[in-house]
């Protein structure tokens, strides 16, 4: 059963663009939702967070949505960059356990 | 320069052998996890440890082991058990066993495990 969501595998997006990456869950419970950047044979960084309680939250190109009734969070990049090319996960928090849950990724390629 | 240290970054594996993935982090973080990635599965959650010689199961426990004998090492063993043992592992660890929202977990750089 998976608790998190990401059901777009692959996106693509022109340089300059608006690059919307989309995540669903199903456990309520969630209180802290994170997105992750990963690139091939490495590790995932840190790229932006969201407590519950808040519906937005900007960092520089990158903006968290949450929409909690929707139970749906989306990472906006503007403008993208063939840099920002790589497979972005969402993970949620469950306070209860102090565990992360991920999402299957989407991957994002950046053309120039 | 802080960090978690994984290695090998490529390992390869008879089958019916066991071996053991090195994980190591001078973040001094108390928690510490093992994931594994395959494609299209994200990231799954094999075992986890809030304390020294403390660790529980996560959602794939089967066929792996570990040891938590030192706050800065969570070493992984593959035994011969794990049906299915090719893919990328990962080691994170965080703070205090609860999730930052300013970092969430610090991952390490992987090793790719291949059965031969």
């Amino acid at each position: 059963d998976q608790q998190v969501k990401q059901n777009s595998p692959s996106l693509s997006v022109q340089e300059g663009r608006i690059s919307i990456l989309n995540c669903d869950y199903t456990n309520s419970m969630f209180d802290y939702f994170l997105w992750y950047k990963k690139y091939p044979a490495e590790g995932p960084t840190f790229l932006i967070s969201i407590s519950s309680i808040k519906d937005k939250n900007e960092d520089g190109r990158f903006t968290v949505f949450l929409n909690k009734s929707a139970k749906h969070l989306s990472l906006h990049i503007v403008p993208s960059q063939p840099g920002d090319s790589a497979v972005y996960f969402c993970a949620a928090s469950d306070g209860a356990t102090n565990k992360l849950i991920f999402g299957t990724g989407t991957l994002l390629a950046v053309q120039p | 320069d802080g960090g978690i240290t994984q290695s090998p970054k490529y390992l390869f594996r008879k089958e019916g052998q066991n071996v053991t993935l090195s994980c190591e982090q001078n973040l001094n973080h108390d928690a510490m996890y093992w994931y594994r990635q395959d494609p299209g599965q994200g990231l799954r959650l094999i075992y986890y440890s809030q304390i020294v010689n403390d660790f529980q199961k996560g959602d794939i426990a089967e066929g792996y082991s570990v040891s938590r004998e030192k706050k800065e090492s969570f070493p992984l063993t593959v035994t011969s058990a794990q049906k299915n043992p090719t893919a990328f592992y990962l080691c994170a660890s965080s703070i205090g066993g609860t999730v930052s929202l300013s970092q969430g977990y610090t991952f390490g750089s992987g090793t790719r495990l291949t059965v031969v």
